[in-house]
């Protein structure tokens, strides 16, 4: 089965780029989400399409796929963006999520 | 606006079943493919399953497949997930999320609810 991989966690100071990845076999031959799950809420997508953003994800959210990454980056980060952060994909009409990263703002 | 509410989560001895129910308001929900996601205690989320609009094409993780089914009645504006068989391994806050299209795929999440398997 598909796998996708993920740190357990990024750690950003306020202010400055973060970085999380996801890594999975060909998976720029894919499309990726992201999704954020703050403590306590339920999950929200910020990226689809590999690099889309829904309306209302502040433009500090990008992400882009190539090989076999997919990345995340969240630039001028602020601390209401510490949350859980999942990458998904879909191969063979089933979704994959990522482990998450746990993203921490110090 | 957007809303998904889902129902039905509660405890269950292993081997048991249970129905879960998503009750969607705020949009065309005819017009939506939709899915269950679950997420274990402090861990991370697991796709359970999907179905189409209109129900033609359901797909299911391995890991449910012929123990839980996914259904809709767009009458109601209702999606469904009967889960028969169930294991300590599906204990998870379990969510309905809706799709707009193929790639606007978990646009709308509902706050979940709770399935506890246990004796």
């Amino acid at each position: 089965s598909y796998e996708l991989t993920q740190p357990p966690s990024v750690s950003v100071s306020p202010g400055q780029t973060a970085s999380i990845t996801c890594s999975g076999d060909k998976l720029g031959d894919k499309y990726v989400w992201w999704f954020q799950q703050k403590p306590g809420q339920s999950p929200a997508l910020v990226i689809y399409q590999d690099y889309k953003r829904p309306s209302g994800i502040p433009e500090r959210f990008s992400a882009s796929n190539s090989g076999n990454t997919a990345t995340l980056t969240i630039s001028g980060t602020q601390a209401m963006d510490e949350a859980d952060y999942y990458c998904q994909a879909w191969d063979s009409s089933t979704a994959v999520f990522g482990g998450g990263t746990k993203l921490t703002v110090l | 606006e957007v809303q998904l509410v889902e129902s039905g989560g509660g405890l269950v001895q292993p081997g048991g079943s249970l129905r879960l129910s998503c009750a969607a308001s705020g949009f065309t929900f005819s017009s939506h493919e939709m899915n269950w996601v679950r997420q274990a205690p402090g861990k991370g989320l697991e796709w359970v399953s999907y179905i189409s609009t209109g129900g033609s094409t359901i797909h299911y993780a391995d890991s449910v497949k012929g123990r839980f089914t996914i259904s809709r009645d767009d009458d109601k504006n209702s999606l469904y997930l009967q889960m028969n068989s169930l294991r300590a391994e599906d204990t998870a806050v379990y969510y309905c999320v809706r799709d707009s299209g193929s790639y606007l795929r978990g646009d709308s999440w509902g706050q979940g609810t709770l399935v506890t398997v246990s004796s």
